[in-house]
C-alpha cells in the first residue's frame, strides 16, 4: 500500500491565475497519476507522469494547460493554469500498486473553486 | 472511447436495509474491474479487483460479483450502515488506465 499526500487540500481562486498542487507518496513509484472530477462527472484521467520523462496527456487535456512536474520517485506537482469557473473541479494524484490486479492508491484531493 | 455505467445515480435506504447497485462495461478486451468507496473528505478507497468471470468477492457486509461476458458488475451492502454513506466507484482496467464510471452515491439514514 502508499500513503499519498496532497496539498492544497482545498483553494478559492480568481479566474486567470494558476494554481499548483503537489502530491508526496511515502514510497518510490514508477507511475502517479493525476485525475480530475468536475461536478457530476466522472474521474477523468488527466495525464501519468512517469519520473525521468515527460507526462502522458490523456485527449483533451495539454501540457499548457496542466504542466506536470516528476523530480523524483516520491513527488510530483500539477499546475493548473489560467483557470477558468470550468476548472472548478476535484484534483486527485494516485499511484499503481503494479499490475492489472492491483489497486490504485489516491491522495485525498485538491479541491478547487474558480470565481 | 470506452464507457463505464452506473446505476443509480444516487440512493437513499434506512439504516439496516440491504442494497445493491449496477456497474456496466463493454465485455470485449476485459482485464479487470475495481471497485472504491469514496467518502466526502477522504482519499478513495479501493474495496476489490475482480478479474474472472463469475468472481465474488466479500469484504465484510459488502460483497461483488462480476460477469464478463455480458459486461455487469454488482455491488451489494448488507445491513447498511450509516458509516456506509459514500459515493461507490467502479473503474475498468484498460492498458494501464482506469476508467471511471460516475458512481453511485449512497445515504443511509439512521
Amino acid at each position: 500500500s502508499a500513503v499519498i499526500s496532497q496539498k492544497p487540500s482545498r483553494d478559492i481562486c480568481q479566474r486567470g491565475t494558476s494554481l499548483t498542487i503537489q502530491c508526496q507518496v511515502d514510497s518510490q513509484v514508477t507511475m502517479m497519476f493525476w485525475y480530475r472530477q468536475q461536478p457530476g462527472q466522472s474521474l477523468t484521467l488527466i495525464a501519468t507522469a512517469n519520473q525521468g520523462s515527460e507526462a502522458t496527456y490523456e485527449s483533451g487535456f495539454v501540457i499548457d494547460k496542466f504542466p506536470i512536474s516528476r523530480p523524483n520517485l516520491t513527488f510530483s506537482t500539477l499546475t493548473v493554469s489560467n483557470m477558468s469557473p470550468e476548472d472548478s473541479s476535484i484534483y486527485l494524484c494516485s499511484v499503481d500498486g503494479g499490475g492489472v490486479q492491483e489497486t490504485q492508491y489516491f491522495g485525498p484531493g485538491t479541491r478547487l473553486l474558480v470565481l | 472511447i470506452l464507457n463505464v455505467e452506473q446505476s443509480p445515480q444516487s440512493l437513499h435506504v434506512q439504516e439496516g436495509d440491504s442494497t445493491n447497485f449496477t456497474c456496466s462495461f463493454p465485455s470485449s478486451n476485459f482485464y479487470a474491474l475495481h471497485w472504491y468507496r469514496w467518502e466526502t473528505a477522504k482519499s478513495p478507497e479501493a474495496l476489490f479487483v475482480m478479474t474472472l468471470n463469475g468472481d465474488e468477492k466479500k469484504k465484510g457486509r459488502i460483497s461483488a460479483t462480476l460477469n464478463t461476458k455480458e459486461g455487469y458488475s454488482y455491488l451489494y451492502i448488507k445491513g447498511s450502515q450509516p458509516e456506509d454513506s459514500a459515493t461507490y466507484l467502479c473503474a475498468l482496467y484498460n492498458t494501464d488506465k482506469l476508467i471511471f464510471g460516475t458512481g453511485t452515491r449512497l445515504q443511509v439514514f439512521p
